[in-house]
């Protein structure tokens, strides 16, 4: 069955510093979703990625889907305290076939 | 407009007895699944619904876990008997159009077997 797996698992950084988190599948998607999950908290949606190559904005946080559909990343740019949480992503595969998360990257951050 | 809705947000339960969690998805959303949390195991699919209609139970760990979804706006999540290793955060979500589209959380259920 289709795998997403994610690096690193845990992503220590002082404030400012930028942060990535890698996520690779199995299988080639039709689409790559990221989610942050705030400690004690719920998964939230950040973002779909359906096109090879494509490459999305938010503020500071910058999201790549791989030219294959294999791969996908999330770069935070100076990090702050907000950022806390672990950052999930989840892969589609074939058309209709429901979401597969990564196990997660818990970024803490530093003052 | 309400996201979804679990219950209840905490129970401490003795071993042996049963559980039951409780969700309500977002209204028009045909999808519903159920999650489990844990630090071992991280975020893990139980079981999801598609119109109702369980589709992949491959999740669900063993006899003692079911879940039912008797309508569009409710679902159940039984644990009978519970054990100190189903302590967990129990999530339910739903997603409109399909399992592979966007899923929203509900706040989840923070079980502790004792």
């Amino acid at each position: 069955g289709q795998q997403v797996m994610q690096i690193p698992q845990y992503q220590h950084v002082q404030e400012g510093e930028d942060f990535t988190t890698y996520c690779n599948s199995s299988t080639t998607l039709s689409n790559i979703q990221w989610y942050k999950q705030r400690p004690g908290g719920h998964p939230v949606f950040l973002i779909q990625l359906v096109k090879s190559g494509e490459v999305k904005k938010q503020k500071r946080l910058t999201f790549q889907f791989g030219e294959a559909k294999k791969n996908s990343s999330l770069h935070i740019t100076a990090t702050q305290t907000t950022d806390v949480g672990t950052y999930f992503c989840a892969g589609r595969g074939t058309s209709g076939s429901r979401l597969t998360f990564g196990e997660g990257t818990q970024l803490t951050v530093n003052p | 407009d309400a996201g979804v809705i679990q219950s209840p947000r905490h129970e401490v339960t003795e071993m042996g007895q049963e559980v039951t969690l409780r969700c309500k998805p977002i209204s028009g959303h045909n999808s519903l699944f159920w999650y489990r949390q844990t630090m071992m195991r991280g975020l893990e699919l139980l079981i999801y619904f598609n119109n109702n209609v369980p589709i992949d139970d491959s999740g669900m760990p063993e006899d003692r876990f079911s879940a039912k979804m008797p309508n569009a706006s409710f679902s159940t999540l039984k644990i009978q008997p519970s054990e100190p290793r189903d302590s967990a955060v129990y999530f339910c979500a739903s997603s409109f159009g399909g399992a592979g589209n966007t899923i929203y959380f509900g706040e989840g259920s923070w079980l502790t077997v004792v």
